[in-house]
C-alpha cells in the first residue's frame, strides 16, 4: 500500500460546485502539505500544517481552505471550483527535520469545466 | 526572497550519452536542495539532496549532483542516460521549517 494515498484520482467537474479532495498517510508524519502542480509553474505550495492544531497558508490559498481532521488526514476544499483551479494536486508529508525529504501522494488531476 | 531556477525546459540526449539538468538558486542562510522526479501519472519521488559537506552528492538510479556555492547551482547528472530517465525532474530549496520552493521542471527525454 501506498504510503500517502490521495483520492480521487481523477475528478470533473462544473463551476461552481464543491469540491474536496482527501489525503491520507501511514508515515506517521506531523507534517502534511497541498500543492498544485501547473505546466510551467513547478509546484506551489496552497496549504500546510505542521501538526493537527496548525495550519498555515501558502503561497496560493485564495480559493481553497484545509482541515487537519487527525494526524493521517488532510483535505483540500475549493469552495466553489472555478475553470482555473484545473491542475493536477498533490499531497506530501514529511516529518520535523527540514534535511529530510518529503514524500508525495500520485496527485488528483482536477478538471473543472 | 527564496527562489529556484530550473533554466531549460526541455533537454534531449541520446542514450549513453551523460545528461545534466540545470538548477540555480537563492537563498540566504544555507542551502537545503533536493531533487526529485515525476514519471506521468506518479507523485514526485525524491532522488538526492544535498545539506552539508562533500559538493558532489550521490543518490538513487544513478543520479548525482553537484553543488556549486559560487555558482549557487546544484546541477542534477548521470554519466549514462536510459531511455527508462525520461521524465520530469524538479529542483527544490528547503527553507522555513521545511517548506519546498520548486522549481519549474525540466522535461528530460533521452532517445534510444
Amino acid at each position: 500500500d501506498a504510503d500517502v494515498t490521495q483520492t480521487p484520482r481523477n475528478r470533473i467537474t462544473k463551476t461552481g460546485k464543491r469540491i474536496m479532495l482527501e489525503c491520507s498517510q501511514t508515515k506517521g508524519h506531523d507534517r502534511m502539505y497541498w500543492y498544485r502542480q501547473d505546466p510551467g509553474l513547478g509546484l506551489r505550495l496552497i496549504y500546510y500544517s505542521f501538526d493537527v492544531k496548525d495550519i498555515n497558508k501558502g503561497e496560493i490559498s485564495d480559493g481553497y481552505s484545509v482541515s487537519r481532521q487527525a494526524q493521517a488526514k488532510f483535505s483540500l476544499s475549493l469552495e466553489s471550483a472555478i475553470p482555473n483551479q484545473t491542475a493536477l494536486y498533490f499531497c506530501a508529508t514529511s516529518d520535523e527535520d527540514r534535511t529530510q525529504p518529503q514524500h508525495f501522494g500520485d496527485g488528483t488531476r482536477l478538471s473543472i469545466l | 526572497a527564496q527562489s529556484v531556477a530550473q533554466p531549460e525546459d526541455q533537454v534531449n540526449v541520446a542514450e549513453g550519452n551523460p545528461l545534466t539538468v540545470k538548477c540555480t538558486y537563492s537563498v540566504s542562510g544555507n542551502p537545503y536542495l533536493f531533487w526529485y522526479v515525476q514519471y506521468p501519472n506518479r507523485g514526485l519521488q525524491f532522488l538526492l539532496k544535498y545539506i552539508t559537506g562533500d559538493n558532489l552528492v550521490k543518490g538513487s538510479y544513478g543520479f548525482e549532483a553537484e553543488f556549486n556555492k559560487s555558482q549557487t547551482s546544484f546541477h542534477l547528472k548521470k554519466p549514462s542516460a536510459l531511455v527508462s530517465d525520461s521524465a520530469l525532474y524538479f529542483c527544490a530549496v528547503s527553507f522555513q521549517g521545511g517548506k519546498l520552493i520548486f522549481g519549474q521542471g525540466t522535461e528530460l527525454s533521452v532517445k534510444p
